[in-house]
């Protein structure tokens, strides 16, 4: 059974980066076939897809948080990360890992972790 | 951009059938998810590919697609079913894209 586990900091200034981890059991990042997402849901924008990522490396963002957004992975402790610089209010929300193969579809969901950008 | 509508809220008896709806132009040529998220909980993935159901999930819970409409049918609702529904498609264009979610109540 695959779990996903988000971890990281609840409270980011603004300006600073948003730095969050999810860790993966019970199935490779590196060699399986599930592409691996964030995703954050709030009251305002409710559930928005953030980026991905594929075989360990390959990566694709939301066109619109592409410029502030980098997603990576580390393959040794089979964990992919989310780094988000520039952040402002607008994106205190939950940020969830996901997991889904196909490509098309979200199978597997870590329990969220709340982010609050505030100073 | 896609852009999928669904009613903020449907409200359904114990042992009715609730339908959830979820628009967007020519949806039917899409394959069309569901999630239902309890509060508190993440989302958690009930219909894929428009009628398919993730081992685990009642057969209560059903899907069609067809035209600019698609439906989550909850059949026998129990209370458990109380819970926020999400309808999402994969477009090759506006990527993932999610409806705004559909709160439904059981009465």
């Amino acid at each position: 059974q695959v779990q996903l586990q988000e971890s990281g900091p609840g409270l980011v200034k603004p300006s600073q980066t948003l730095s969050l981890t999810c860790t993966v059991s019970g199935a490779s990042i590196s060699s399986g076939s599930h592409y691996w997402s964030w995703i954050r849901q709030s009251a305002e924008k409710g559930l928005e897809w953030i980026g991905r990522i594929y075989k360990g490396g390959r990566t694709y963002y939301k066109s619109s948080l592409k410029s502030r957004v980098i997603i990576s992975v580390d393959m040794s402790k089979n964990q992919f990360s989310l780094k988000m610089r520039s952040v402002t209010a607008a994106d205190t929300a939950v940020y969830y890992c996901a997991g889904g193969e196909p490509i098309t579809i979200f199978e597997i969901w870590g329990l969220g972790t709340m982010v609050t950008v505030s100073s | 951009s896609y852009v999928l509508t669904q009613p903020p809220s449907v409200s359904v008896a114990p042992g009715q059938t609730a339908r959830i709806t979820c628009g967007g132009q020519n949806i039917g040529n899409k394959s069309v998810h569901w999630y239902q998220q309890r509060p508190g909980q993440a989302p958690v993935l009930v219909v894929y590919d428009d009628k398919d159901r993730p081992s685990g999930i009642p057969e209560r819970f059903s899907g069609s697609n067809s035209g600019n409409t698609a439906t989550l049918a909850i059949s026998r609702v129990e209370a458990g079913d109380e819970a926020d529904y999400y309808c999402q498609v994969w477009d090759s264009s506006s990527d993932y894209v999610f409806g705004a979610g559909t709160k439904v109540t059981v009465l």
